[in-house]
């Protein structure tokens, strides 16, 4: 149980333009979901929060109308790169809390390539 | 700003020897989480530990969260090149309630 759903896991898109990743809960609702980014060798580095039926919560320095969240329902929050340049190119992964105390649940992850 | 120091950074051992991961803030948790991480894929939960002075063990594997639950440490025993990856440790609560404090990472190579 407790399985989280990232799409897609790999995607290349030219500079300038959008790319939306999906992460979904399959088997819990999830009201908080979270987004990370991670470089090469690094570790994760929180995005936002995403908050069902709410706007997101982005951590300081992450740019707000680059990166748009919408967490429309209990399962599905989802990551939408605008405008897309190289520097954005990065690992993305989304994680949700299943509350079953033993620790969130990860998506495989996004290797999202700008050209 | 909740901040979880991590080392080493790097360790590379040869198959057999053992090592430990440290993660120390001076910060209290109300739990504390170690992931796995493998390259191109997110990470997975090895344990959580919650209850300060608390040991977990997982085959080769043993967890410890510090009395004051302000730190942890993972001991691998006969580490095996399948232990390879980018470990994690993580806190949950403190200052940042429901956001997941992580630490550096550390990246393990257990040359065979």
């Amino acid at each position: 149980g407790a399985v989280v759903s990232q799409h897609p896991s790999r995607v290349i898109c030219k500079s300038g333009t959008s790319v939306k990743i999906e992460c979904r809960s399959l088997d819990f609702q999830a009201t908080t979901m979270f987004w990370y980014r991670q470089f090469p060798k690094k570790s994760l580095m929180l995005m936002a929060t995403s908050n069902e039926g709410s706007k997101a919560t982005y951590e300081q320095g992450v740019e707000k109308d680059k990166f748009l969240i919408n967490h429309a329902s209990l399962t599905l929050s989802t990551l939408t790169v605008t405008s897309a340049h190289p520097e954005d190119s990065s690992f993305y992964i989304c994680s949700a809390d299943p509350h079953s105390l033993y620790g969130y649940t990860f998506g495989s992850g996004t290797r999202l390539t700008v050209v | 700003t909740q901040l979880l120091e991590q080392s080493p950074q790097f360790l590379s051992i040869q198959e057999g020897e053992n090592l430990t991961v440290y993660c120390n803030s001076s910060s209290v948790f109300s739990s504390l989480q170690w992931y796995r991480q493998e390259p191109g894929e997110g990470p997975v939960l090895l344990v959580t530990v919650v209850t300060g002075g608390e040991v977990k063990k997982l085959k080769r594997l043993t967890f410890q969260f510090g009395d004051a639950r302000k730190d942890s440490s993972l001991h691998i025993t006969a580490a095996q090149p399948g232990d390879t990856g980018l470990y994690l440790c993580a806190g949950l609560g403190g200052t940042s309630y429901g956001k997941l404090t992580f630490g550096q990472g550390t990246i393990l190579t257990v040359h065979p």
